[in-house]
């Protein structure tokens, strides 16, 4: 069974400041989704990447897959209120094509 | 708006009840997932169908029951639950072959009394 480990589980930081979230796992996968998922509703998607080394920018959000392909990372900048809530990572088995493996998640609270 | 909407977005029933979750895709997707979402624990995959058939079943209890009789519609029956099965339930959509990218509804939230 892939595992994905994310850290922090929690997070709370100030409006203005910069934060990074981890998604780490022994595991090659062939992408790694990230999603945000709001108290209540289903994930949405932020970014899928898919090649080594691969960065995705959108806005203030920076995304990077791994060289191997095992781990990535989600770079806030100048975090808002608005950016609270969950942000899952998920790994596709390189297998099995579209079966995603789930991290734990980060909760973030952004104070004002 | 994701494109998968599920019915109804609350429900609480009785350990006895026989209830269903519903779940819509408009993508054009040929997969569509269930999805059990407990607090303090990652996402567990439930059913997997593609193109219409259940291709993957997680050791789930008997007492929930997937029914895809189309592509675009895909529903959980729920029977003689228990109290500990109180979670979100998302289902999903994809296309596969075409990477990874599934899309999430926005929940149900099943309480069992």
């Amino acid at each position: 069974t892939q595992l994905l480990e994310q850290s922090p589980q929690f997070l709370s930081i100030q409006e203005g400041e910069n934060l990074t979230v981890y998604c780490n796992s022994s595991s090659v996968f062939s992408s790694l989704q990230w999603y945000r998922q709001e108290p209540g509703e289903g994930p949405v998607l932020l970014v899928t990447v898919v090649t080594g080394g691969e960065v995705k920018k959108l806005k203030r959000l920076t995304f990077q897959f791994g060289d191997a392909r095992k781990d990535s990372s989600l770079h806030i900048t100048a975090a808002q209120p608005g950016d609270t809530g969950l942000y899952l990572c998920a790994g596709a088995d390189v297998t099995s094509g579209s079966r995603l493996t789930f991290g734990e998640g980060t909760q973030l609270t952004v104070n004002p | 708006e994701t494109g998968v909407t599920q019915t109804p977005r609350h429900l609480v029933m009785g350990m006895t009840n026989k209830k269903s979750l519903k779940c819509e895709q408009h993508l054009g997707h040929n997969a569509m997932y269930w999805y059990k979402q407990s607090a303090k624990k990652p996402l567990e995959l439930m059913f997997v169908y593609s193109l219409e058939e259940r291709v993957e079943n997680n050791s789930v209890p008997s007492r929930f029951s997937p029914e895809c009789p189309n592509s675009s519609h895909l529903f959980l029956h729920l029977h003689t639950l228990q109290p500990e099965d109180s979670a979100l339930y998302l289902c999903a959509s994809s296309q596969e072959g075409t990477g990874n990218t599934i899309y999430f509804g926005e929940g149900s939230w099943l309480t069992v009394v």
